[in-house]
């Protein structure tokens, strides 16, 4: 149980075009999603919350017009990069909340997808 | 703020060598603390969860414990399938706040 999918797993853009990035909890609803960055050798980087049915919550730093998050549904978030650049090349993870299960407080991780901007 | 931090940054092991990872934090209020595995290129996976200091949790060969200022993961025996990240993460008590704060991780290699 507490499955959860990313798709694309990998993909390579041109810069200056757009990215989406697909969450989806397979086995559970999550009204609570979270998508992180994690750069080489480097710990998880928190960039926002994301909540079913309202807007996101962005950490500081994060562009919000830059990182749009979407959760339409108890079952897909989805992040897009807008006019992505080099710098944006990074593994993007999500993870999902059971909204549930007995531990509401675990967060449960996809598999990630790696985006790699020519 | 929140902070966590993994030590030692990594460990080689021997097939059968027991040790510990250590895992410091400072919160403000205890959620809960978390274990996570990482292989390379793959997202974390659930190891577990502990609420409240003197609270243990096993599983096959790693155990998990909690103090009020440190959590330590022992490793009994470990097998080369057992080489990851591990990573910490605390979550910090307080209305509808489910962030984690994560640490930087312990490589841990276990030569066969």
């Amino acid at each position: 149980g507490a499955v959860v999918s990313q798709h694309p797993s990998r993909v390579i853009c041109k810069s200056g075009t757009s990215v989406k990035i697909e969450c989806r909890s397979l086995d559970f609803q999550a009204t609570t999603m979270f998508w992180y960055r994690q750069f080489p050798k480097q710990s998880l980087m928190l960039m926002a919350t994301s909540n079913e049915g309202s807007k996101a919550t962005y950490e500081q730093g994060v562009e919000k017009d830059k990182f749009l998050i979407n959760h339409a549904s108890l079952t897909l978030s989805t992040l897009t990069v807008t006019s992505a650049h080099p710098e944006d090349s990074s593994f993007y993870i999500c993870s999902a909340r059971d909204r549930d299960g007995i531990f509401q407080e675990t967060q449960y991780f996809g598999p990630g997808t790696r985006l790699l901007v020519l | 703020e929140d902070q966590v931090t993994q030590s030692p940054e990594a460990l080689r092991l021997q097939e059968g060598e027991s040790s510990s990872l250590n895992c410091s934090y400072t919160v403000s209020g205890l959620r809960g603390l978390f274990w996570y595995r990482q292989d390379p290129g793959k997202g974390p996976e659930f190891l577990f969860t502990l609420y409240s200091a003197g609270e243990e949790k096993e599983k096959e060969r790693l155990k998990a414990t909690l103090t009020k200022k440190e959590s330590f993961l022992h490793i009994t025996a470990p097998k080369p399938e057992d080489s990851a990240t591990y990573l910490c993460a605390v979550q910090a008590r307080g209305g509808s706040n489910y962030k984690l704060t994560f640490g930087k991780g312990t490589l841990l290699t276990v030569i066969p």
